[in-house]
């Protein structure tokens, strides 16, 4: 069982306007999560992550949202841009160690 | 500082054939991670190794599959025999174990391809 899922394999977005990626995870006990982005025949590269304790992080022009109580969170890139197109993808863990990962989505910026 | 390093990129076998995969974690780093990326099921953890020590291979699809980590400096994985559905992309990551949650450091992968 999936227990990190990225419902929408692909997402398309002006240059400028905001992208909002979303994960949702069904393990109630997961405390920590994060985002990676992916550049074609290269590895995830590490771009965010939340604690449970908090409900955004901000780092420049992304910002993680998480809602506990609809097991959700979500991506927010501001304004995007065509550097931007990847895969990302969610990841959470329980442990700290060990992470669940999500099938990912695909960022497409259009210029 | 040199990333996580992954060799061979590619690797293209008949099926029956051994496969190896290797990875060379980031110096410092105490946790090691197998990973597999297929479209259906995104990234599998495969295992895990803290401090050398295999922690859950419970990833690990069948006994074709091994991994060891003989030093902090090296692993492999390991496919005997290997078969068609075994092809994937295969990431080993690191990262340094301590109280407070790390990401992984993941390596630019090995794309396998078994005819």
């Amino acid at each position: 069982d999936q227990q990190v899922k990225q419902n929408s394999p692909s997402l398309s977005v002006q240059e400028g306007r905001i992208s909002i990626l979303n994960c949702d995870y069904t393990n109630s006990m997961f405390d920590y999560f994060l985002w990676y982005k992916k550049y074609p025949a290269e590895g995830p590269t590490f771009l965010i992550s939340i604690s449970s304790i908090k409900d955004k992080n901000e780092d420049g022009r992304f910002t993680v949202f998480l809602n506990k109580s609809a097991k959700h969170l979500s991506l927010h890139i501001v304004p995007s841009q065509p550097g931007d197109s990847a895969v990302y993808f969610c990841a959470a863990s329980a442990t700290g160690n060990q992470f669940y990962f999500g099938t990912g989505t695909s960022l497409t910026v259009i210029p | 500082d040199a990333g996580v390093i992954q060799s061979p990129r590619h690797e293209v076998t008949e099926m029956g054939q051994e496969v190896t995969l290797r990875c060379k974690p980031i110096s410092g780093h105490n946790s090691l991670f197998w990973y597999r990326q297929t479209m259906m099921r995104g990234l599998e953890l495969l295992i895990y190794f803290n401090n050398n020590v295999p922690i859950d291979d419970s990833g690990m699809p069948e006994d074709r599959f091994s991994a060891k980590m003989p030093n902090a400096s090296f692993s492999t994985l390991k496919i005997q025999p290997s078969e068609p559905r075994d092809s994937a992309v295969y990431f080993c990551a690191s990262s340094w174990r301590t109280a407070s949650n790390q990401p992984q450091h993941f390596g630019d992968g090995t794309r396998l391809s078994i005819l």
